[in-house]
């Protein structure tokens, strides 16, 4: 079975400062996906990034980069110049193989970041 | 950009109470998913659809929930009979097709309050 670990309940970081939010994850596929979401207080899920596990390089998207490190089964979050709006609960999730179909994400328990002024 | 819709927002039912869940998924997309989240918990997996058919379901998805396409728009999920247990926020989700980048793409949710 596939697992996702978060282990920070919570993260406070001041504006403009850079931030990791880690994921651990567990699996015995080859292939997968890794997948971040963002929860504002208001409840919707937003798609942040995606990481495939053979995938050679980090992705990044705008401020959002994917430290992704497969030995590790690592895939932490990380937020450049933290903006006020970017406080929120943040997923990371795992679709497991096959790659193939209308396969579900399994999420992590979330980390609930605070951006202070 | 497209999005899924969900309605309702908030659907407060009596314990027992059937209760519907509607959802309006981006349009040329395949696969669909129900989720939901226990306040404070993790978002959990219900249930994904896929022409026309359940793909999977989770231990959750008991013989009390229902799930059903019933033009080429909605997607709804069903509780026959509902516990307090069942009062969580419920998310409808999305996808394109097959490929691993293609992300979910999520409803804004609809939170059940059983009474």
């Amino acid at each position: 079975a596939q697992k996702i670990t978060q282990t920070q309940p919570g993260m406070f970081v001041q504006e403009k400062e850079a931030v990791t939010l880690d994921c651990t994850y567990d699996t015995s596929d080859q292939s997968y996906g890794l997948f971040w979401y963002k929860q504002p207080s208001s409840g919707e899920m937003i798609f942040l990034i995606y990481q495939g596990s053979y995938d050679e390089q980090n992705a990044t998207e705008g401020r959002y980069s994917l430290n992704f490190q497969k030995a590790r089964k690592s895939a932490n979050l990380v937020i450049s110049a933290s903006q006020l709006g970017d406080s929120a609960m943040y997923f990371c999730a795992m679709r497991p193989v096959p790659i193939q179909g209308a396969q579900k994400l399994v999420f992590g328990q979330g980390t609930r970041l605070t951006i202070n002024p | 950009e497209p999005e899924v819709t969900q309605t309702p927002s908030h659907q407060v039912t009596q314990m027992g109470q059937e209760v519907i869940l509607r959802c309006v998924p981006i349009s040329n997309h395949l696969y669909f998913y129900w989720y939901r989240q226990i306040l404070g918990q993790k978002v959990e997996f219900l249930v994904s659809f896929y022409n026309n058919e359940i793909s999977e379901k989770s231990e959750i998805f008991d013989d009390q929930f229902s799930v059903e396409r019933p033009d080429g728009s909605n997607f709804t999920l069903k509780i026959r009979s509902t516990k307090l247990e069942d009062s969580a926020m419920y998310f409808c989700a999305s996808r394109a097709r097959t490929g691993g980048s293609q992300p979910q793409h999520f409803g804004d949710g609809t939170r059940l309050s059983i009474l």
